[in-house]
């Protein structure tokens, strides 16, 4: 399958600094990735369409000056948390989709990354 | 978003038993997909589906696509200690995630 890996895959930063983290395709091309958070013990949670080229598309209920998408690349999207406060801390995980065009819809995941805001 | 209704929420099965589970949907899908997390990780994609009734298998994993496109159900024969972790199913083409099973082995 389809290789998408995440950097960092955890970080500890302190209240009210910014965190990037990032998300490549690295064997495939991908016009469209995702941004997901995840809650201890709960679901995956769409925060975000990150397109290439062109701004994010944000869920309801996410701020959007918060969490800065940025996909400045075919293999590269990037999700920077501004400002950080505790409550911030989960579990973020991107995917992308290797065929999106055929139709196939088959999602590939990166490892995710543990944010801890202290 | 959204989320799907998954059920049971989680199994606590001895090795060698089969276990079901379902996903039910108030809204049509034309994608249904199913993955397997575990602690720390990415979802891994298990089994995809793309027509209603459509029955896939991917070795002990059985997934089937309802007729009404509304819900799937997946099955795994012979559980082994291996296979522990939550189940999601997917619809929307991944963009909108089951609640999750916790599958967890008795040996």
């Amino acid at each position: 399958g389809a290789v998408v890996s995440q950097h960092p895959s955890w970080v500890i930063c302190k209240s009210g600094t910014s965190v990037k983290i990032e998300c490549r395709s690295l064997d495939f091309q991908a016009t469209t990735m995702f941004w997901y958070r995840q809650f201890p013990k709960q679901s995956l949670m769409l925060m975000a369409t990150s397109n290439e080229g062109s701004k994010a598309t944000y869920e309801q209920g996410v701020e959007k000056d918060k969490f800065l998408i940025n996909h400045a690349s075919l293999t590269l999207s990037t999700l920077t948390v501004t400002s950080a406060h505790p409550e911030d801390s989960s579990f973020y995980i991107c995917s992308a989709s290797r065929d999106r065009v055929s139709g196939t819809g088959e999602l590939f995941f990166g490892e995710g990354s543990r944010l801890t805001v202290l | 978003g959204q989320q799907l209704n998954q059920s049971p929420q989680s199994m606590f099965i001895q090795e060698g038993e089969d276990v079901s589970m379902n996903c039910t949907s108030s809204s049509i899908f034309n994608t249904w997909l199913w993955y397997k997390q575990e602690p720390g990780e990415g979802p891994v994609l298990l089994i995809a589906l793309y027509k209603a009734g459509e029955l896939t298998s991917n070795g002990r994993l059985t997934a089937q696509f309802g007729i009404t496109r509304k819900d799937s159900f997946l099955n795994i024969s012979a559980s082994i200690p291996s296979d522990v972790g939550i189940y999601f199913c997917a619809g929307q083409e991944g963009l909108t995630f089951g609640t999750g099973t916790r599958l967890t082995i008795i040996p």
